[in-house]
């Protein structure tokens, strides 16, 4: 069954230091998320991804932020300067699209860390 | 803005005993819903899904869960929970006509199975 894959599983950074997240989405699908859970918190959405661009983006998603597709398998996630505040689980996520009625379907997550 | 409420945040069951987690949610109009659950260490898989039709779907393991649209509820049952069933489950929204595709989650449910 395809999946979603995400590397690495876990990372530990510095703060101020920037970090890149990685996944690899399932092939055939067309729209791409980043989520992310602080520890003891919900599920947040951070950023959607179609047709290479930025579709939609939260609050959250700010200038320390970008995603990038530099290939035709990667869907990145980029945090310039990273703040203690943005240690988390972070979630990839894909879904096929054609129409609204397509369930995502989640990679297991880069556990962030920030010290 | 949509929100989705779960108001169970841990639930401790024996096995063999029946499961109910509530999940609300705030949107008035066409909504698709999800359940997703998450297994220690693991990532979010889909457990079930409503798009449109019958509004109780029967999911992978066991689950079910019924769409209220007069209470803007969606809660997840299953009617003898398993050891295997200990996770935390999220709810999730997607409120279509917004022209936002992201989901919107719950806070999770800890589900605690003692053997």
């Amino acid at each position: 069954e395809p999946e979603v894959t995400q590397t690495p599983s876990h990372q530990v950074t510095q703060m101020g230091q920037e970090v890149i997240l990685r996944c690899v989405p399932i092939s055939n699908h067309l729209y791409f998320y980043w989520y992310r859970q602080i520890l003891g918190q919900k599920v947040e959405f951070l950023v959607s991804f179609y047709n290479n661009e930025i579709s939609e983006k939260s609050e959250i998603f700010d200038d320390q932020f970008s995603v990038e597709r530099p290939d035709g398998s990667n869907f990145t996630l980029k945090i310039r300067s990273t703040k203690l505040e943005d240690s988390a689980m972070y979630f990839c996520a894909s879904r096929r699209g054609g129409t609204s009625n397509t369930e995502a379907f989640f990679g297991q997550g880069t556990r962030l860390t920030v010290v | 803005a949509q929100s989705v409420s779960q108001h169970n945040h841990h639930v401790i069951l024996s096995e063999a005993a029946s499961l109910e987690l509530g999940c609300n949610y705030s949107y008035g109009g066409t909504v698709n819903l999800f359940w997703y659950v998450q297994y220690p260490g693991q990532h979010l898989q889909l457990l079930l899904k409503y798009f449109s039709g019958d509004p109780l779907v029967k999911g992978i393991k066991g689950f079910e869960a019924e769409f209220i649209k007069s209470k803007f509820s969606f809660n997840l049952r299953k009617p003898s929970v398993q050891w295997s069933d200990t996770a935390e489950y999220f709810c999730a929204v997607n409120a279509l006509g917004t022209g936002r595709r992201a989901l919107t989650f719950g806070s999770g449910t800890r589900l605690q199975v003692q053997p």
